[in-house]
């Protein structure tokens, strides 16, 4: 079956703009999880959501970071005034469900780079 | 908070030997370990697991040994094959952190034909 897929694949911006994330979890998967990787780094978690609430988002860097998922499937990472320092790969897992130990699936990634 | 520590950074072997990747934690409360591999250009996907009722898992050429008291955990892969090189990341997880993985940095492992 799909497996999660994120969209643009890559994101190349500038200074000072707004960009938006997507990201489609895997049909049946309640719980969302996004992270941000730095090359040479595992992935650092930014926020989940269990259905459409944000059950975690402490790792959200700053409110120029922010994530949706109104109807519990898709999600969108929105990212305003991006910085040079936000440049990273992101990353969307989703799983069964969150509140206990279920495997998360990654995406492949949106590679972005703020110019 | 937690803290995930991954040795080597880099591991290169021969084709047919094995190679053993390690990480140390911090939290005693965590209470499960997934091991991810992540390949150019993809996200990570998990190869094994081991929860902290258990001392070792395999599966196939793939095991994972967990020692809740020094808090270390290790992945070990026989007979490796080239299709084997990828990026390896260990991960600890716990209920009291709400089941968020804290990531290892990553061991890239090479293997050499």
């Amino acid at each position: 079956g799909a497996g999660v897929s994120q969209t643009p694949s890559n994101k190349v911006t500038e200074k000072g703009k707004y960009v938006e994330l997507r990201c489609d979890p895997i049909s049946g998967h309640t719980a969302l999880y996004w992270y941000r990787q730095s090359l040479g780094q595992g992935p650092e978690f930014l926020i989940y959501f269990q259905g459409t609430g944000a059950a975690d988002d402490s790792g959200l860097p700053n409110d120029r970071f922010f994530a949706v998922r109104p109807e519990g499937s898709v999600s969108t990472l929105k990212i305003q005034r991006t910085e040079r320092g936000d440049s990273a790969v992101y990353l969307c897992a989703s799983s069964l469900t969150s509140g206990s130990f279920h495997e998360q699936f990654f995406g492949p990634g949106t590679r972005l780079t703020v110019l | 908070g937690e803290n995930v520590e991954q040795h080597p950074s880099t591991l290169s072997v021969q084709e047919g030997d094995s190679a053993v990747i390690k990480c140390t934690y911090s939290d005693s409360a965590s209470n499960y370990f997934p091991w991810y591999k992540q390949e150019l250009g993809k996200g990570p996907q998990l190869i094994i697991d081991i929860r902290s009722n258990v001392g070792e898992k395999k599966d196939q050429r793939i095991a994972v040994t967990l020692n809740k008291t020094a808090k270390h955990f290790s992945l070990h892969i026989t007979e490796t094959q080239p299709e084997d090189s990828a990026v390896y990341f260990c991960a600890a997880s716990s209920i009291d952190s709400n089941y968020q993985l804290i990531w290892g940095a990553g061991t890239k492992l090479i293997i050499k034909p």
